[in-house]
């Protein structure tokens, strides 16, 4: 079975404070992505990376960054946390190098900024 | 630009009835995927299905099924049977190259016993 693992559920930071979530899968998969889920939103893109060391902007990347040293681990960067990024964020990976492969999601960290 | 419209904000049902999601999407491109996902309230999105635009087959698995008709643009879901255990937010979602998945806004099932 595929696994996609992040580092937290829940996360509690303060304004100004540089957040990392982690992300690990254990299938070998090319892509790996980071969504974020809002209510009346739904998800969206953030960044993605088909490769180690490659990353490709999503559709809502500003106040982000990623960073992909390996293969199995992406991880989503917050440099100064703001109030406006509490929300659900969600990392996929799926396998393949068109990137049309299924993405499989892990179990997501909801972070709130105070 | 690519895009899913997921009407349905939210179904109740009671537990035994069918439930049908709607689910249509616009997309220019000739060859795409279509899913559906599904998130209890644990917040994990569970895989159900992956469908592409050349195969257009319905699936059954189960108590689940798929109807997918490209004359429509529509790749609709139905639960037959409901079960509590059903109740769950259910994405549909459009992928064209490169894998950037584009979902709907989903639709909350709440199947009550």
């Amino acid at each position: 079975d595929v696994k996609v693992t992040q580092s937290s559920r829940y996360l509690v930071k303060r304004t100004g404070e540089k957040v990392f979530l982690e992300c690990v899968q254990d299938m070998d998969h090319e892509n790996m992505f980071w969504y974020r889920q809002d209510p009346g939103l739904g998800l969206r893109l953030i960044y993605f990376s088909y490769d180690v060391k490659m990353k490709e902007k999503g559709d809502i990347p500003e106040g982000y960054s990623v960073s992909r040293e390996k293969k199995e681990r992406f991880s989503l960067i917050l440099e100064s946390a703001s109030t406006n990024q509490t929300s659900m964020y969600l990392c996929a990976s799926s396998r393949g190098q068109t990137g049309t492969d299924t993405q499989y999601f892990g179990p997501g960290t909801r972070l709130t900024v105070l | 630009a690519q895009k899913v419209t997921q009407a349905q904000t939210e179904i109740s049902v009671v537990e035994k009835e069918d439930v049908t999601l709607d689910c249509v999407y616009e997309t220019r491109d000739t060859t795409y995927y279509l899913f559906w996902y599904k998130q209890p309230p644990s917040g994990e999105l569970v895989f159900l299905i992956r469908r592409n635009s050349f195969d257009e087959q319905n699936e059954i698995s189960g108590r689940y099924s798929w109807n997918f008709q490209k004359s429509t643009s529509s790749f609709n879901f139905t639960i037959t049977a409901s079960q509590v255990v059903d109740s769950a937010v259910y994405f549909c979602a459009l992928t064209g190259s490169w894998g950037k998945l584009q979902f709907g806004a989903g639709t909350q099932v709440v199947v009550t016993p």
